[in-house]
């Protein structure tokens, strides 16, 4: 199953608080996990991403959870911004001759003032 | 660095009639995927150029076609264009075939 599960679609978050999107998957063969920011008229933008191997990646206010055994992963924002508004994609890469990402249905994340 | 760059951004074509939508990537990249993204759908891949060859397609029909050219700039064609087809179609470039991809900002294509 080349599928991969986004939850919530949407969220609100206050101002300082710690915004959390969620994916699961099926395919042990995806090797590499991104998460992509996207606004209004623009195209993803590489947030963060993990590989299997690793547990948990932080770069400043963002963090990739990652569960093998479960095969969940997840997003957390920390000390949440009203510039981080946007609508945040999930994916999974799998290799067949070439890369392929399989996004998830996106959530779209205000984050009130 | 210039990022993606991807052109015409906004199109708008008649049913019946056939599109062709232009990629440029990232410099010294040389793989270049290509994605749709719908509300109803979401991201779905395309197909992947590496080298000049096609080396992933997704499930789209044969009416989605795409080459590169040696200088690793894109090009992909809708030819007999259905109302379905109206999307924001993105562009994304990579280093290697197993590097992180970059997205450009999008062709939006209207199919009325």
């Amino acid at each position: 199953q080349q599928q991969v599960k986004q939850s919530p679609q949407s969220l609100i978050v206050q101002k300082g608080g710690i915004s959390i999107i969620n994916c699961a998957y099926e395919n042990t063969a995806f090797d590499y996990f991104p998460w992509y920011q996207q606004f209004p008229g623009k195209g993803p933008a590489l947030l963060i991403a993990i590989r299997p191997d690793v547990s948990e990646k932080k770069e400043g206010r963002f963090t990739i959870s990652f569960n093998k055994s479960a095969k969940q992963f997840s997003l957390h924002i920390m000390d949440s911004q009203p510039g981080d508004s946007a609508t945040y994609f999930c994916a999974a890469r799998i290799i067949q001759g070439a890369q392929k990402l399989v996004f998830g249905q996106g959530t779209r994340l205000t984050i009130n003032p | 660095k210039a990022g993606v760059t991807q052109t015409p951004r906004y199109l708008i074509k008649t049913r019946g009639q056939q599109v062709t939508l232009s990629c440029s990537p990232i410099s010294g990249h040389r793989s270049v995927s290509w994605y749709q993204q719908t509300p109803g759908q979401g991201l779905q891949f395309l197909f992947e150029y590496f080298s000049e060859t096609q080396r992933n397609k997704g499930n789209f029909p044969g009416r989605f076609s795409g080459r590169q050219f040696s200088n690793s700039r894109s090009e992909m064609n809708v030819s007999t264009l259905e109302l379905g087809d109206s999307a924001l179609y993105l562009c994304a470039s990579s280093l290697a075939r197993t590097t992180e991809a970059f997205f450009g900002q999008g062709t939006r294509l209207t199919v009325v």
